[in-house]
């Protein structure tokens, strides 16, 4: 079954770098997921799409702070000298042959 | 520049039904897969239906399968959500989302900023 795992939460300074994983489940760490940023009270925003091989493509205005990179089964979002905006929850996506699978998102405390 | 703009949430009693539309523009909608996906109160996404650029292939979550029908209207560019039997475990913020390509088996790279539906007596 495809599974995304993320932790629950996470905290860092501001100005400081912070990297959120997302995993995949046994058997499919092949696959590319898309990170989404979800701000206080908005609507999800799309982030990037990553693949396997840590290539990613950015959504329109994503600053050039946000990257992604991929390890084995193991899908990063790092986020550098953040901001206070930065504060908000960040799900990880995959899909199987019609449907998408969301991880349990990280909500990223910014200190 | 992409706009998703939901509508047709509100309040309803169990067992009632509601269409959801969602208006899109920006792009040429009928080269895109599109989905409906669902966040409950405090909780996180959930994925609800994804439909083909085409219209030609629909695929559904088990909690809504028999329940909810997707369809998408092209030349209109406005993807529907009919939501018959509604439950109070379908009480959520429904958002309209964008796929990244022709087949639902992609990522979803836009999205609208969601209408709110609300299951109870």
């Amino acid at each position: 079954q495809l599974v995304l795992t993320q932790s629950p939460s996470a905290s860092a300074s501001l100005g400081a770098s912070v990297k959120l994983t997302c995993t995949l489940s046994s058997g499919h760490s092949s696959y590319a997921i898309a990170w989404h940023q979800q701000q206080p009270e908005k609507g999800p925003r799309f982030l990037m799409n990553l693949n396997s091989d840590g290539s990613h493509t950015k959504g329109d205005g994503i600053p050039d702070r946000f990257s992604g990179s991929s390890s084995g089964a193991e899908r990063y979002l790092t986020i550098s000298s953040l901001q206070s905006e930065d504060e908000a929850d960040y799900y990880c996506q995959t899909w199987d042959t019609g449907p998408w699978v969301f991880g349990g998102g990280t909500k990223l405390t910014v200190l | 520049e992409v706009h998703l703009l939901e509508s047709g949430g509100g309040l309803v009693q169990p067992g009632e039904s509601l269409r959801l539309s969602c208006a899109a523009s920006g792009f040429t909608f009928s080269t895109y897969a599109m989905s409906w996906v669902r966040q409950a109160p405090g909780k996180g996404l959930e994925w609800v239906s994804g439909i083909s650029g085409s219209g030609g292939s629909t695929y559904y979550a088990d909690s809504v399968k028999g329940r909810f029908t997707i369809s998408r209207d092209n030349p209109k560019n406005t993807l529907y959500l009919q939501m018959n039997s509604l439950r109070a475990e379908d009480t959520a913020v429904y958002y309209c989302a964008k796929g990244g390509c022709p087949s639902t088996s992609c990522y979803g790279d836009s999205w609208g900023q969601g209408t709110l539906v609300a299951v109870s007596s």
